[in-house]
């Protein structure tokens, strides 16, 4: 039982277009909502977090958005870059979901074209 | 400021081999993670640890072995390789458990094919 799902394997955008990637959760007991980012060759990095108190995080181009009552939450990339181009992944966590580790979706691909 | 560091980056064992992933932080970071990444897919736990001394079982131990006797070094150990085992893997540390806004730093990973 998959308790995180990115349901696009893939998305494409313009350059300078907005990209919206979408994660859905099944366990209401995630409190944590992150974002990686993953180069190929290279290890996932860090993008931005929500805690589940919040409804809306942002950092420079990337806002991410959570929405408790549906288990989704977004992550809005704003304008796009090329540089974007790369897999991302959601991941939550919880204090009493395996001792607070984090459980991620299959990613979503991303591709900004110039 | 290395962070975390894994070798080998690739590495074709064969059937019934065994080997040994590195995995090193520099960053005084007591948890520590290995995750490994099937194609397409995302990334499952194998193993963690919570400080030197202390590891337990992630959703996909079987297979594979862990120590963590110092802060900074968490190997580990493939007995017995099975093509099952074809994956790239992620070291990871954090310094809380409960990542929260900071997330976790990952190694560059190892691909490993078994044939």
């Amino acid at each position: 039982d998959q308790q995180v799902k990115q349901n696009s394997p893939s998305l494409s955008v313009q350059e300078g277009r907005i990209s919206i990637l979408n994660c859905d959760y099944t366990n209401s007991m995630f409190d944590y909502f992150l974002w990686y980012k993953k180069y190929p060759a290279e290890g996932p990095t860090f993008l931005i977090s929500i805690s589940s108190i919040k409804d809306k995080n942002e950092d420079g181009r990337f806002t991410v958005f959570l929405n408790k009552s549906a288990k989704h939450l977004s992550l809005h990339i704003v304008p796009s870059q090329p540089g974007d181009s790369a897999v991302y992944f959601c991941a939550a966590s919880a204090a009493w979901i395996n001792a607070g580790k984090s459980t991620f979706g299959d990613g979503t691909t991303l591709t900004v074209k110039p | 400021n290395a962070g975390v560091t894994q070798t080998p980056k690739f590495r074709i064992l064969k059937i019934g081999q065994s080997m040994t992933l590195q995995c090193t932080q520099d960053m005084n970071h007591n948890y520590m993670y290995w995750y490994r990444q099937d194609p397409g897919m995302g990334l499952k736990l194998i193993y963690y640890s919570v400080g030197a001394g202390i590891t337990d079982k992630g959703e996909v131990p079987n297979g594979y072995n862990v120590s963590r006797s110092t802060t900074e070094d968490f190997p580990l150990r493939l007995e017995l390789a099975a093509p099952s085992q074809t994956s790239v893997y992620f070291c990871a540390s954090s310094y809380t458990h409960r990542v929260g806004g900071h997330g976790y730093t990952f190694g560059s990973g190892t691909r490993l094919t078994v044939v």
